[in-house]
């Protein structure tokens, strides 16, 4: 099983770009690095997905340097609405021996 | 789309009681796995089906039944509630795009007390 590593928590403020890191050193070559979203009392959502190099969507980049050891989430112009739990997962889908694990997540809390 | 839905949202349970927790989705999603999440915890694997008629074990298991008869529904039985089992419950589907990527969706969780 791929282990992450995230930071705890991350103070930010409102319109200030934010990056969490996350370290996942047992990465296997089918595994795929995803975001997840989560707010109190809610499921996690899907935020962004990558494999290798940089990916963007209307809500955020993922990079991804060559040995795939680590990868960066970034969320410009933060606003008060993204506080929240960020989760890193490293996986491949369920099957075949793989099982897709969560680490603690990171808390961010946005300040006005 | 629905998406995922999970019935009951609240449940509270006496040790040694046992009962079902429901998930469906309307997706046509192949896989379907359930979470437990403890209070300022990450999410933690239970069981998971990567089609009808085919599940597996995932993190933590014991304790759990699971059962996958259609593509729709899959429901997680506590066979023996304990109090470990208070818990945050978490369903979730997904489909494979390309290669070996996919897209996991969640439902909204069903809050279990066993007292």
């Amino acid at each position: 099983l791929a282990k992450t590593t995230q930071p705890i928590s991350m103070d930010s403020y409102e319109g200030q770009e934010v990056n969490i890191t996350c370290s996942h050193n047992n990465i296997a070559t089918n595994d795929y690095i995803t975001w997840y979203q989560q707010f109190p009392s809610q499921g996690p959502r899907f935020i962004i997905q990558g494999y290798k190099t940089k990916v963007t969507n209307e809500v955020a980049s993922l990079f991804i340097p060559a040995d795939r050891k680590s990868s960066t989430l970034s969320l410009p112009r933060v606003s008060l609405s993204d506080t929240a739990v960020y989760y890193c997962l490293v996986g491949a889908l369920p099957g075949a021996g793989n099982k897709l694990t969560f680490g603690g997540g990171t808390r961010v809390l946005v300040k006005p | 789309n629905a998406g995922v839905t999970q019935t009951p949202k609240f449940q509270v349970l006496k040790t040694g009681q046992s009962m079902t927790l429901q998930c469906a989705q309307d997706m046509n999603h192949e896989y379907m796995s359930w979470y437990r999440q403890d209070p300022g915890m990450g999410l933690r694997l239970i069981h998971y089906s990567v089609g009808a008629g085919i599940t597996d074990q995932g993190e933590v298991p014991n304790g759990y039944n699971v059962s996958r008869s259609t593509t729709e529904d899959f429901p997680l039985r506590l066979l023996s509630a304990a109090p470990s089992q208070t818990s945050v419950y978490f369903c979730a589907s997904s489909y494979r795009g390309r290669g070996f990527s996919y897209e996991q969706y969640f439902g909204p969780g069903t809050r279990l007390t066993v007292t």
